[in-house]
């Protein structure tokens, strides 16, 4: 099965500055990969997902990149502000099937 | 509706109670996942329907979790003679069950046993 994991629990960035956020996975038979964030008290918020045939793709403000060599995926927040303050997660797997969550990392930007 | 809903927002049970926590999908998703939070950790996957049927009830984690769909929109979640270990925030997501297949997901229900 597909195991997800976080390279850091916390994070600390000044505001202004650039985030990264990193996250390996197992499975090298997952294709779908997604980033959410998790406010105090609320449920996961979609951010950005990739299919394996991408290695980048980016949003506003979010870029997710990912190596299927090391099995590594990355989120990256530009000009990281306040309300990006949250936990972040990855999550992995095979298209049509439930998806497998990482542990989280703690964003905490200095104001 | 416009999001997935949750009740109640928060359950407080005593040890061997039974209890059941309710999802209202986004209207027209025919995929409903149940995952479990724990404190500091990411969400574990309970259980998946597929319309009205458990596609995937692998995540279960004992014969005391139990989830429906009869008609294939609500679901619940039900679980029996509650334990201090089901302290939990649960969670219910709800897709299209077509690509991209990101889950939207709803508040969540925090139940603690007592």
């Amino acid at each position: 099965g597909e195991s997800v994991g976080l390279h850091l629990p916390t994070l600390s960035v000044q505001e202004g500055d650039n985030s990264i956020i990193n996250c390996a996975y197992s499975n090298s038979a997952s294709d779908y990969f997604i980033w959410y964030k998790q406010e105090s008290g609320k449920g996961p918020q979609f951010i950005i997902d990739i299919r394996s045939n991408m290695d980048k793709r980016q949003g506003q403000r979010v870029t997710v990149l990912l190596n299927k060599t090391v099995k590594h995926l990355s989120l990256q927040i530009a000009a990281t502000q306040p309300g990006d303050s949250a936990v972040y997660f990855c999550a992995a797997g095979p298209g049509n099937t439930p998806l497998v969550f990482g542990k989280g990392t703690r964003l905490s930007v200095i104001a | 509706g416009a999001g997935v809903s949750q009740t109640p927002s928060n359950k407080v049970t005593e040890k061997g109670k039974y209890v059941e926590l309710r999802c209202d999908p986004i209207s027209g998703h025919t995929a409903l996942y149940w995952y479990r939070q724990s404190l500091g950790q990411g969400p574990e996957f309970l259980i998946y329907f597929q319309g009205t049927g458990a596609a995937d009830d692998s995540g279960l984690p004992n014969d005391r979790f139990f989830a429906v769909r009869p008609e294939g929109s609500v679901s619940t979640l039900k679980i029996q003679r509650t334990e201090r270990g089901d302290s939990a925030v649960y969670l219910c997501a709800s897709s299209p069950g077509t690509e991209p297949y990101g889950y939207t997901f709803g508040s969540g229900t925090r139940l603690t046993v007592v």
